[in-house]
């Protein structure tokens, strides 16, 4: 079975203040982590994956397998980073099948 | 084209009536997905389609037929719905094969069951 925790259900931080969004994943294979974001109105779209170790819109997420967890950082936040943000793991799930996992999402909101 | 076009952006309907949501993606994968969300929950897997064949069903009642006519379109067919149904409906796809390949949504479908 495949799990994904997200601790925070709310997380509000002042405008250049640092954020991390908490993630903690179960699962008996070698997983594949991603975060979505989903901004208001718009679709769910792909922030970063954990094989990428890229940064976007400043974002970083280091897969620690000894801890489970593929954290979300971010040194200064923005105003416009205020949105739901969802990790995710996608593993295997018998015969040829891998199925994605959302954990209940992070809302964060960034106060000017 | 890097889109998951979704159709229709809203849909209300009776517990009677029979309609059909529809997903269209033009970049060559050959999964795809409906996932159900309800207001400020993620999103739940209800089917996975792989190369045309069903290859997950999440236990999803009957009420709700997912068809794949081809590689690019993928329909939800709907009949004899509840209220507790009203949700949004997204559709997604991705390369068929694992490797860290990530899910591409469409901007869903908000269906109101009345």
């Amino acid at each position: 079975a495949q799990r994904v925790t997200q601790p925070e259900k709310l997380l509000s931080v002042f405008k250049g203040a640092p954020v991390e969004l908490k993630c903690n994943y179960s699962y008996s294979g070698s997983p594949e982590l991603f975060w979505y974001v989903q901004y208001s109105r718009q679709r769910l779209q792909l922030l970063l994956r954990h094989i990428s170790r890229e940064s976007i819109k400043g974002f970083t997420a280091d897969l620690n397998k000894g801890e489970t967890s593929f954290h979300l950082k971010k040194p200064f936040a923005q105003e416009e980073d205020s949105a739901m943000y969802y990790c995710a793991l996608r593993g295997y799930s018998g015969g040829s099948n891998y199925k994605l996992t959302f954990g209940k999402g992070t809302l964060l909101t960034v106060n000017p | 084209d890097t889109e998951v076009t979704q159709t229709p952006k809203h849909l209300v309907m009776g517990m009677t009536n029979k309609k059909s949501l529809k997903c269209e993606q033009h970049m060559g994968h050959r999964a795809m997905y409906w996932y159900k969300q309800k207001a400020k929950k993620p999103p739940e897997l209800m089917f996975v389609y792989s190369y045309e064949k069903l290859s997950i069903n999440e236990s999803v009642p009957s009420r709700f037929s997912p068809e794949c006519p081809n590689s690019s379109l993928l329909n939800l067919h709907l009949h004899a719905l509840q209220p507790e149904d009203s949700a949004l409906y997204l559709c997604a796809s991705s390369v068929a094969t694992p490797g860290n390949s990530p899910l591409h949504f469409g901007n869903g479908t908000r269906l109101t069951v009345t």
